[in-house]
């Protein structure tokens, strides 16, 4: 079964820029993983901000940004606010009946 | 807009079955997406649970496929989750989302339910 890896935790000051990265157990990650990042703060649902490796939502704030990275898939968020404190999810679809697969999130600490 | 609201029992008994219920309003269920289950254990994160179809094709995670039932009520524009022989390891919060197959693009999320299984 696919494995899904994000990094556990990362921490930027308000105002800076911060990459997230997605990497799977398979190999690299490629647009057909189409990959989907959410965000998600203590309490509340997850809340969708990217699909398809670089599309936004119409509720994404322009901040946030989607791209493939040395074999990645990543999340940028530029000018970051304190409100962006939270826990990031990246799905990538992996086929089959299994479709997507999480990865273990990263929380992200404006500090 | 489109909105989906969990509802089913929050404690449930090990070894029995855990049901749940996915009302969609502001969209049609019979619409071009699937819907989908999504639970997260607590302090925990995510687990794709598996999705339907309105025309009641479905897809399951391996890890649970022998337990899981999703069936359809387009009647009712409802959804639903059935989990057979849980145990405390399902305990989570269970969330029903829309999902847009093409781009397995989950949009739109229930503001989640808690499910305790415990005797």
């Amino acid at each position: 079964q696919t494995v899904v890896t994000q990094e556990p935790s990362l921490t930027v000051s308000p105002g800076g820029t911060v990459t997230l990265t997605c990497a799977s157990s398979t190999g690299a990650v490629t647009s057909g993983y189409y990959p989907n990042w959410f965000q998600q703060k203590p309490g509340q649902a997850p809340r969708a901000l990217i699909y398809s490796t670089s599309n936004k939502h119409s509720w994404t704030p322009a901040r946030f940004s989607g791209s493939l990275l040395g074999g990645k898939a990543a999340l940028t968020l530029s000018g970051v606010q304190p409100e962006d404190e939270a826990e990031y999810y990246c799905l990538l679809y992996c086929g089959g009946a299994q479709l997507g697969v999480f990865g273990g999130g990263t929380k992200l600490t404006v500090l | 807009q489109v909105q989906l609201q969990e509802s089913g029992p929050g404690l449930v008994k090990p070894s029995e079955t855990l049901s749940l219920t996915c009302t969609v309003s502001g969209y049609s269920i019979s619409g071009g997406f699937y819907w989908g289950w999504i639970r997260q254990p607590p302090g925990k994160g995510l687990e794709w649970i598996g999705s339907i179809f309105h025309s009641g094709t479905t897809y399951y995670n391996p890890s649970l496929k022998s337990r899981v039932t999703i069936s359809v009520d387009t009647s009712k524009n409802q959804f639903s989750l059935n989990l057979s022989s849980v145990t405390a390891a399902d305990t989570a919060v269970y969330y029903c989302a829309r999902l847009q197959m093409a781009t397995i693009t989950l949009d739109y999320w229930g503001q989640g339910t808690l499910v305790i299984v415990s005797s």
